[in-house]
């Protein structure tokens, strides 16, 4: 079944240090999402690409949030540098077509700031 | 701006109760609306969707109604199993229709036997 790959699975760190978070979308789906989950937020949009260009990233915080992808295989989120509020799970999903009409998600990254 | 408003979890049901969580949005014109469900430890999974008013939505025994006038989608289902224990998102793609989802809060659905 095809599905997306995020990686690490789990990611604990220190504050101050740069986090990089990887995400490979399902072959063919031309747009991209990075989603951040917490108890407190619930989901949150953090940037949406389509065919690789970014269409939004306002959610994001512009300082210390990066949001690229080099090509279409790969999408990456960084941090740098990382602080103890960063901590969640971020999430990736892919999806085709104008309207997305079903996202793929993958299994996300615990990110455990210390 | 866009959003969606879920109803406060955690629910908690015995196994073959009748289940309700309400959803409404808030945005114009006619955005698609959508059920997600989160099982634990994974990433979110599409349940069902509709994209014009009066549609219906179904998948899994769940079913879900496009209601313009009241902007709501209630996920319902007859009988809940303890498989159905996860956490349900309500989702709209909001007025400018550019694919961009916007999530609700989620609601936590606890099935016990």
């Amino acid at each position: 079944d095809a599905r997306v790959t995020q990686t690490p699975r789990h990611k604990v760190t220190e504050m101050g240090q740069e986090v990089t978070m990887r995400c490979q979308p399902i072959l063919g789906h031309n747009t991209v999402f990075w989603y951040r989950q917490t108890m407190m937020q619930g989901l949150e949009l953090l940037a949406y690409f389509r065919n690789r260009a970014p269409l939004d990233d306002s959610g994001m915080p512009k300082d210390r949030f990066s949001a690229e992808m080099p090509d279409a295989t790969l999408a990456t989120l960084k941090i740098q540098p990382s602080e103890p509020r960063d901590s969640a799970v971020y999430f990736c999903a892919s999806g085709f077509g104008q309207l997305n009409e079903k996202l793929f998600f993958g299994s996300g990254t615990q990110l455990s700031v210390l | 701006g866009d959003s969606v408003t879920q109803m406060e979890g955690p629910v908690t049901l015995s196994e073959e109760a009748f289940l309700t969580i309400n959803c409404t949005y808030t945005a114009t014109g006619y955005p698609s609306l959508f059920w997600y469900v989160q099982y634990p430890g994974e990433g979110l999974q599409l349940l069902l969707k509709a994209t014009k008013a009066d549609d219906k939505g179904s998948n899994k025994g769940f079913e879900a109604t496009y209601r313009k006038e009241t902007t709501s989608f209630h996920l319902e289902k007859g009988s809940v199993q303890v498989s159905d224990s996860a956490v349900y998102f309500c989702a709209t793609t909001g007025s400018s229709n550019t694919g961009k989802l916007i999530f609700g809060q989620g609601t936590t659905l606890q099935v016990k036997p």
